[in-house]
């Protein structure tokens, strides 16, 4: 069983069109994530939710949106897409817990966006 | 957090002990050290933390010098399947943010 699962795996569109990318976790997890990968590889946060609830959103355009229906789903909403999304995104989840514990992620193998 | 330091590369021969080195010399008392990786097209894959004692797994042994300035991930028997990016990152307990560097890259070579 996969324990964090993101569909799809690849995805090419055009510039301007809206795009979504969706994840599972069947983990029991109460927080889950949104990373993004550049060209370059390097790794940074886009969104956290813990319990359905917003908890991080950093420097990320409005464009992109992160719904989450239930605790185990955290789906990524892009509007409008441009050339500099194309990267790898990537989700994850991890337990609530004692400091020290809860940076313990479990990511999926990622979707790679790519904007024509 | 604290900035983390690692070599850019290492090689290691199938069979034998990896020892990736990290140096985090502004570490704060209540900051962990945590180490993932990622192999080539997947996405990036716990493997161990600490904070001061020394740790091991089923997948790795952490030692962290008794000023916590610096730590050492050992893989004791690496494998091929061990080549990927190794990730040394300190974190505060930020609930998930982490603050990934541009790691080591290690080469298992048969």
């Amino acid at each position: 069983d996969t324990a964090v699962s993101q569909t799809p795996k690849y995805l090419v569109t055009q510039m301007g069109n809206d795009k979504s990318i969706k994840c599972e976790q069947n983990l029991g997890h109460d927080t889950m994530y949104w990373y993004k990968q550049d060209s370059k590889k390097f790794l940074k946060i886009m969104f956290s939710y813990n319990n359905k609830e917003l908890i991080i959103n950093e420097t990320v355009p409005n464009r992109f949106s992160p719904k989450s229906p239930d605790k185990a789903h955290l789906n990524l909403h892009i509007n409008s897409l441009e050339l500099g999304d194309s990267a790898v995104y990537f989700c994850a989840s991890s337990p609530v817990g004692e400091q020290g514990t809860r940076e313990k992620l479990f990511f999926g193998s990622g979707t790679q966006l790519s904007v024509l | 957090d604290a900035k983390t330091t690692q070599p850019t590369s290492m090689d290691c021969a199938e069979g034998r002990a990896a020892n990736l080195p990290c140096n985090h010399s502004t570490i704060s008392g209540n900051e962990y050290v945590y180490w993932y990786r990622q192999i080539h097209s997947q996405g990036p894959q716990y493997i161990i933390h600490g904070l001061k004692n020394n740790e091991t797994n089923e997948m790795a042994s952490l030692i962290i010098t008794e000023d916590r300035k610096s730590s050492t991930l050992i893989l004791p028997h690496a494998t091929l399947r061990d080549t990927a990016v190794y990730y040394c990152i300190v974190v505060r307990g930020s609930q998930g943010n982490l603050i990934f560097g541009k790691g080591t890259k290690l080469s298992v070579k048969p």
